[in-house]
């Protein structure tokens, strides 16, 4: 079974400063690979996703992932750090046809100071 | 993106009693619907999948006399909760697809049994 390891559960950044949200991920074939934000109290919303190609993705608000299939790895990505940009982050991988069964990480929690 | 609305946005309800939580798409016809369950300072855990006029598919360690799910049209997806005791208090999201395979999160329902 895929499985999907987040191992910051808590990263605090200055705003304007640079941001790198880990994620590996444990599946047989090719994944598909997903991050997610989720604000307080609400649901998700996909910042990009990997099934194939080139493996510097690019999504929305600026955010940025690299799949690099030797490290089993997906991590995302930004240059500059919003103070709107703290939230919690998830990381997913899907199987059977990209989102047929998705399999979250236990999320990573983004504190921004001024 | 596709607009996933979930209603209510917040329950509570009596120990014994049930709710049901309502996931719509509302402008694409949800071929699939999937509900997930969040606790606190936890990941998701998908619950099910629900397919247009089928029987729903339940995650292992899910009790489906429970967690009762209908997806009766492709813009419609309920969950209920019978019987609801403490331990259910959860946060439920539900996730809608159509064929194109993109999936999109409604913004959940806290649900706390007292």
């Amino acid at each position: 079974a895929q499985s999907v390891t987040q191992p910051d559960i808590h990263i605090t950044v200055s705003e304007g400063a640079s941001l790198e949200l880990r994620c590996n991920y444990s599946y047989g074939a090719t994944p598909y690979l997903f991050w997610y934000v989720q604000s307080p109290g609400q649901g998700l919303q996909l910042l990009l996703k990997y099934f194939s190609g080139d493996t510097l993705v690019q999504g929305i608000k600026g955010f940025e992932a690299e799949f690099k299939r030797s490290q089993s790895s997906f991590n995302l990505r930004k240059p500059s750090v919003h103070w709107s940009d703290a939230a919690e982050y998830f990381c997913a991988v899907g199987v059977s046809g990209g989102y047929q069964k998705v399999t979250f990480g236990t999320g990573t929690k983004l504190q921004v100071i001024p | 993106g596709a607009v996933v609305s979930q209603h209510p946005s917040w329950v509570i309800c009596k120990s014994g009693t049930s709710v049901k939580i309502e996931c719509r798409s509302l402008d694409f016809q949800a071929t699939t619907m999937f509900w997930y369950r969040q606790f606190p300072k936890q990941s998701l855990m998908l619950m099910a999948t629900s397919n247009e006029g089928s029987k729903a598919t339940y995650e292992q360690g899910v009790e489906k006399d429970k967690f009762l799910i209908n997806h009766a049209s492709l813009t419609l997806s309920t969950l209920t909760v019978t019987s609801a005791h403490p331990e259910d208090s959860s946060f439920y999201i539900c996730s809608a697809r159509d064929s194109t395979t993109e999936a999109f999160f409604g913004q959940g329902t806290r649900l706390t049994v007292v």
